[in-house]
């Protein structure tokens, strides 16, 4: 299966907390995105970090990519109750008019 | 305009019935997408249209029937569905059907149950 694995599958934080979650895959890919779900909605973009790229920041997230490892990760700084929502990383890995998304992680962000 | 719409929001139908899905968007993307999501689990991918042509078909099933009218619009035909197709159903567009280009833009989803 082309499909990434993240974990963990849920986390708890306390609001202000830093969340941090990971995303590992099987194959090279050309970029890794990062999308955001609320519950029994569609998904939202949240951000794409190219192959020869390392880091990304966007507001409260910082993205990493290490594709030695082939690995990703998704921090979120000083969460929100709003940020409640589960995460899912997507890979091109299945060929390139595809978007192959990771097994989510599920954020629950404690007021 | 950076949505995309999907009609209906909730569908109930049973196993002998015709329904469709809909779905449009505004953006100028080339390339549209359906997927599957049941509870827990991420999306699945369905179909991909590209430049208003089926090019993926993820061995769905024919009793799922996509359609891409024109550029802004992508149906989903079901009929004769079974109980285990109850579903999130959602439809996504992106500029074009490549790696440089396919930051996917979600509707909100049908949210399907089949009796």
């Amino acid at each position: 299966s082309q499909q990434g694995e993240e974990d963990p599958q849920a986390l708890s934080i306390q609001e202000g907390e830093n969340a941090t979650m990971n995303c590992s895959y099987k194959t090279s890919i050309n970029n890794l995105q990062w999308y955001r779900q609320n519950s029994g909605r569609g998904l939202v973009h949240l951000i794409l970090i190219r192959s020869n790229e390392r880091e990304k920041h966007s507001g409260r997230l910082r993205v990493t990519l290490d594709t030695s490892k082939k690995s990703s990760s998704l921090l979120i700084t000083a969460s929100r109750a709003a940020d409640t929502a589960s995460y899912f990383c997507a890979t091109d890995a299945g060929g390139y008019q595809k978007v192959t998304f990771g097994t989510g992680t599920k954020l629950q962000v404690i007021p | 305009d950076t949505e995309v719409t999907q009609t209906p929001k909730h569908l109930v139908m049973g196993m002998t019935n015709k329904k469709s899905l809909k779905c449009e968007q505004h953006m100028g993307h080339r390339a549209m997408y359906w997927y599957k999501q049941k509870a827990k689990k991420p999306p699945e991918l369905m179909f991909v249209y590209s430049y208003e042509k089926l090019s993926i078909n993820e061995s769905v099933p024919s009793r799922f029937s996509p359609e891409c009218p024109n550029s802004s619009l992508l149906n989903l035909h079901l009929h004769a569905l079974q109980p285990e197709d109850s579903a999130l159903y959602l439809c996504a567009s992106s500029q074009e059907p490549s790696p440089s280009k396919n930051i996917q833009y979600f509707g909100a989803g049908t949210r399907l149950s089949v009796l």
